[in-house]
């Protein structure tokens, strides 16, 4: 049950886009389509952004947009604002009844 | 609206016990499965345990396997992690979380949706 790989830190200006990665393995991100993506700001709960790999909940801008290929998926914030200053953290079931998480990336705009 | 409320975390000793517990209302609490995460302090998430809305499929990390136990309530809409022999190494902020995968669907289990605001737990060595 290894965390999946996210690079520590990410950054652009406004406006920008900023990439993501989350590498895993065929256990989990590469063998199912059910990776999740969550943004948290200091000292708050993490916030649903990304399910099922691509699909947003409602409410979250098409900025968010995410896609995988073999055993990483990558989330895309474009069109950076101030406030997608955050943590974020993709996690995926893993087979087994069990899940796994990123090891987060901090997003700072500069 | 979703509301997972947390409490019965607090200072404890290596090697007691602690039960967890989450109150959950604004939904059909009998039709998801649901999850506690934690996060140490300075730390990234870490999945704990899932359980399935009718508790047959229970999942735990390698990290508590043998020392934590999941439960659900469903009458009472209450999730519990009972957590035995307590390391300074589980001292985090627990969440309780809800799954986005409701009864009789395929898989029983997909991920988090939503997310409580967090009970801490500190065990001092």
């Amino acid at each position: 049950q290894s965390a999946l790989t996210q690079p520590p830190s990410a950054s652009g200006s406004p406006g920008q886009s900023v990439t993501i990665s989350c590498t895993g393995t065929s256990g989990d991100v590469g063998g199912y389509k059910y990776v999740f993506w969550h943004q948290q700001h200091p000292g708050k709960a993490p916030k649903l952004i990304l399910y099922d790999v691509s699909k947003r909940p409602s409410g979250v801008p098409d900025r968010f947009s995410g896609s995988k290929s073999g055993n990483t998926a990558s989330l895309t914030v474009s069109g950076l604002l101030a406030e997608d200053e955050a943590d974020y953290y993709c996690s995926s079931y893993s087979g087994g009844n069990n899940f796994v998480f990123g090891t987060g990336t901090t997003v700072t705009v500069l | 609206e979703v509301q997972l409320v947390e409490s019965g975390g607090g200072l404890v000793q290596s090697g007691r016990s602690l039960r967890l517990s989450c109150a959950a209302s604004g939904f059909n609490f009998d039709a998801f499965g649901m999850h506690w995460v934690r996060q140490a302090p300075g730390k990234g998430l870490e999945w704990v345990s899932t359980i399935s809305w009718n508790s047959r499929v229970i999942g735990y990390a390698d990290s508590v396997k043998g020392r934590f136990t999941i439960s659900r309530d469903n009458a009472k809409n209450s999730l519990s992690l009972q957590m035995n022999s307590l390391r300074p190494e589980d001292t985090a902020l627990y969440y309780c979380a809800k799954d986005m995968a409701v009864r009789d669907s395929w898989p029983i289990l997909r991920g988090v949706d939503d997310w409580g605001q967090g009970t801490t737990v500190t065990v001092s060595s």
